[in-house]
Order: structure tokens, then C-alpha cells, then sequence
């Protein structure tokens, strides 16, 4: 079965600083997604990004950048400099093949950031 | 850029009422999806639909809910008779081809029983 995990609850910085959201993931299948949304007070889901299990690189993308470790089934995402407008809730999401396309979610960090 | 949309945005209804929550995928879209978010909480699988059938559907999804394609547009999700407890955000997702693939969301329906 799989499984995600993200033990922060809640995070709260001032603004321009570094905060890293951690993820942690559980699945037997070898071929997989992950994904992280973006989820701010109006209550849509916001996509960010999708990393497949064969691609380790890391992406940065702008202030956002995600470091995806098999070895240690983590995939981290991290906020540089950041803005009040970063506050949100986020979740990371895991998509098996063998699971018809459908994406099991962690419990979602909310990120406060403060002016 | 094509996107999911979803009618309506909110819907209040009494409890032991029948509600019927529309979306409509992108149309060269072939995986259909819906989750449920209770307030506060994280966004939970409840049912995905290819070739016109149930693939698969989590312990949520008991008689109580019905997924249907009525034409080549819509994808509806049923509740049947509404419980206190199905209060929550739904939200319809879509993919193209072989899962796993992104899946795009729609901006969800605020479901409120009282």
C-alpha cells in the first residue's frame, strides 16, 4: 500500500527566509509519481510539480526547488527568500502505476509566512 | 490551457437529500477521478473511472455514492441521501493516457449538509 507522509504540521517564518517542506513516501511499485500541490485559502489544488521515480534529478524552479531522494524515499521541497504570498497549505502526492493514475496524499504542511 | 471545471462552486443542502456534483474533464481525457477534502484535512481518493466503469474505489465510496458519464462531456458524482459527515470540498480530476500521469484538478465543490 502506499503512503505519505509529512510530519510538519505546521511551519511559520518570517519573511525571505528558507523553509524546506519535507516529504516522506512509502510503495512497493518501482514506477511512480510524486507530486507536490499548493493548496491557498480560496481551496483549490495548485499543480507545482511532478517528479517520476526514474528521474533523480533535482528541479528548481524560480524560489522553488525539490530534492528527491530514493535512497532515503524522501522528496523535499524548499522556498527560497520567501513571501507572504507563499502562505498556503502544501501537499506532496504519490501516484502509482499500478493504481489506475489515482494519488495518495500526505496529511499537507501549512506554511505560514509572516511579514 | 484546457481545465477541469466543476458546477457548482458551493451547494448547501439538508441532510437526507440527494445532491448531484458535475464536472467536466478535459476533453481528450480518458482517467476520471473524485477526492474528498473534510475541512482541515488531507485530500482523500474516493473513486476513479475509465471506459465507462468503476476501476477502482476506496472504503469512502459506499452505496450511498454513484459516479456516472451521462454524455462525452460530464462526469457526475451522487450522493444519494446526504449525511452530516459528507460535508467537505470535491474535487473531480482528470488524466490523458496510461496512468501514472498529472492529474488536473478542478477547483472543487464546497458541499455543506445541514
Amino acid at each position: 500500500a502506499q503512503k505519505v507522509t509529512q510530519a510538519q504540521t505546521e511551519i511559520s517564518v518570517v519573511e525571505k527566509e528558507d523553509v524546506t517542506l519535507d516529504c516522506v513516501y512509502e510503495t512497493r511499485d518501482t514506477t511512480y509519481y510524486l507530486f507536490w500541490y499548493k493548496q491557498p485559502p480560496s481551496g483549490e489544488l495548485v499543480f507545482l510539480i511532478r517528479r517520476n521515480s526514474f528521474d533523480e534529478q533535482n528541479e528548481i524552479s524560480g524560489r522553488y526547488s525539490w530534492n528527491f531522494q530514493k535512497s532515503t524515499s524522501s522528496f523535499n521541497f524548499t522556498i527560497t527568500a520567501s513571501q507572504v504570498v507563499d502562505s498556503a497549505v502544501y501537499f506532496c502526492a504519490l501516484s502509482e502505476a499500478g493504481n489506475a493514475g489515482k494519488s495518495t496524499f500526505g496529511d499537507g504542511t501549512t506554511l505560514t509566512v509572516k511579514p | 490551457e484546457p481545465e477541469v471545471t466543476q458546477t457548482p462552486s458551493h451547494q448547501v443542502t439538508q441532510m437526507g437529500q440527494e445532491v448531484i456534483l458535475r464536472c467536466v474533464p478535459i476533453s481528450n481525457h480518458l482517467y476520471f477521478y473524485w477526492y474528498r477534502q473534510i475541512l482541515g484535512q488531507k485530500v482523500e481518493f474516493l473513486v476513479s473511472f475509465y471506459n465507462n466503469e468503476i476501476s477502482e474505489k476506496s472504503e469512502i465510496f459506499d452505496d450511498q455514492f454513484s459516479v456516472e458519464r451521462p454524455d462525452g462531456s460530464n462526469f457526475t458524482l451522487k450522493i444519494r441521501s446526504t449525511k452530516l459527515e459528507d460535508s467537505a470540498m470535491y474535487f473531480c480530476a482528470s488524466i490523458n493516457g496510461g496512468a501514472p500521469d498529472t492529474q488536473y484538478f478542478g477547483p472543487g465543490t464546497r458541499l455543506t449538509v445541514l
